[in-house]
C-alpha cells in the first residue's frame, strides 16, 4: 500500500508570505494528525482529524494556522503570514483507528521562513 | 500533560554490540507506545508498538518492553549493525502522541 505522502518536501518562503502543505493519507484511513518539530525540539502535536471533522487542534500554535480536510480525503496546512518561528518540520501522519492502531508517517516538509 | 524522556540523548557503540534504550513517561493511562526510527532528512519509520495491556514486543533483532504502572519502555536491538545508525524515537499514545527528544545511536564499523 502507498504511505502517507507529504508535499512539498521543502519550502523556502519570506517572512509573511503564505504557505500550503499537503498531506495525502494512507486511503481508508479515517485519522489524520499534523506534528511539527521546531529546531532543537521534541516532536509536537498539532492537530487530528476524524475524516472531515477537526477533533483536537489543541497543538495548534495560533490562528496563522489553518487546517483542513475537505472529505475526509486530503488535508491542507496553511501558513498565513509565516513568521520566522514557524520554521521546522511538519510532519503528517494517519491512523486506521484513534488509540489503538499505529500511526503512519510521511516524510515531512522542511518550512524555513527567512 | 504527558512528559516523555529518552535516555541517553546518544549512543556510540561497537558493531556487535547490544544496544538498549531507555523511555519513560509520567502518565500511565496509555493506549500504547510506539518506537520510531528517523534516518536524517527522512520521516518516521514504525518500529513496534505495544499495547498497553501487553508486556513486550518482537520484531526480529527489536525487542521492546513495557511497564505501564512505572512508565517505562525499553528498546533492546541485539548485535547491533552500522546500519541501525539512526535518531530512534518514543511516543507514548494517550489519544494522540506525545514525543521523547529521542536517542541518536552510532554503531561503529
Amino acid at each position: 500500500e502507498a504511505g502517507v505522502t507529504q508535499f512539498p518536501s521543502h519550502s523556502v518562503i519570506e517572512k509573511g508570505q503564505t504557505v500550503t502543505l499537503r498531506c495525502d493519507p494512507i486511503s481508508g484511513h479515517d485519522n489524520l494528525y499534523w506534528y511539527r518539530r521546531v529546531m532543537g525540539k521534541e516532536i509536537k502535536f498539532l492537530l487530528h482529524f476524524v475524516k472531515e471533522s477537526k477533533q483536537d487542534e489543541s497543538g495548534m500554535p495560533n490562528n496563522r494556522f489553518l487546517a483542513e480536510r475537505t472529505g475526509g480525503t486530503y488535508s491542507t496546512l496553511k501558513v498565513q503570514p509565516a513568521e520566522l518561528e514557524d520554521s521546522g518540520v511538519y510532519f503528517c501522519a494517519s491512523s486506521l483507528d484513534r488509540g489503538y492502531s499505529p500511526l503512519h508517517f510521511g516524510n515531512g516538509t522542511r518550512l524555513t521562513v527567512t | 500533560k504527558q512528559e516523555v524522556t529518552q535516555i541517553p540523548a546518544a549512543l556510540s557503540v561497537p558493531e556487535g554490540e547490544n544496544l538498549v534504550l531507555n523511555c519513560s513517561f509520567t502518565d500511565s493511562a496509555i493506549y500504547n507506545l510506539q518506537w520510531f526510527r528517523q534516518d536524517p532528512g527522512k520521516g518516521l519509520t514504525s518500529l513496534l508498538l505495544i499495547q498497553s495491556s501487553q508486556r513486550e514486543q518482537t520484531s526480529g533483532r527489536l525487542n521492546a518492553s513495557l511497564d505501564k504502572s512505572s512508565g517505562r519502555s525499553t528498546l533492546y536491538i541485539a548485535a547491533s549493525q552500522p546500519g541501525d545508525s539512526a535518531t530512534y524515537l518514543c511516543a507514548v499514545n494517550d489519544y494522540k502522541l506525545s514525543f521523547g527528544a529521542g536517542t541518536t545511536v552510532t554503531v561503529r564499523a
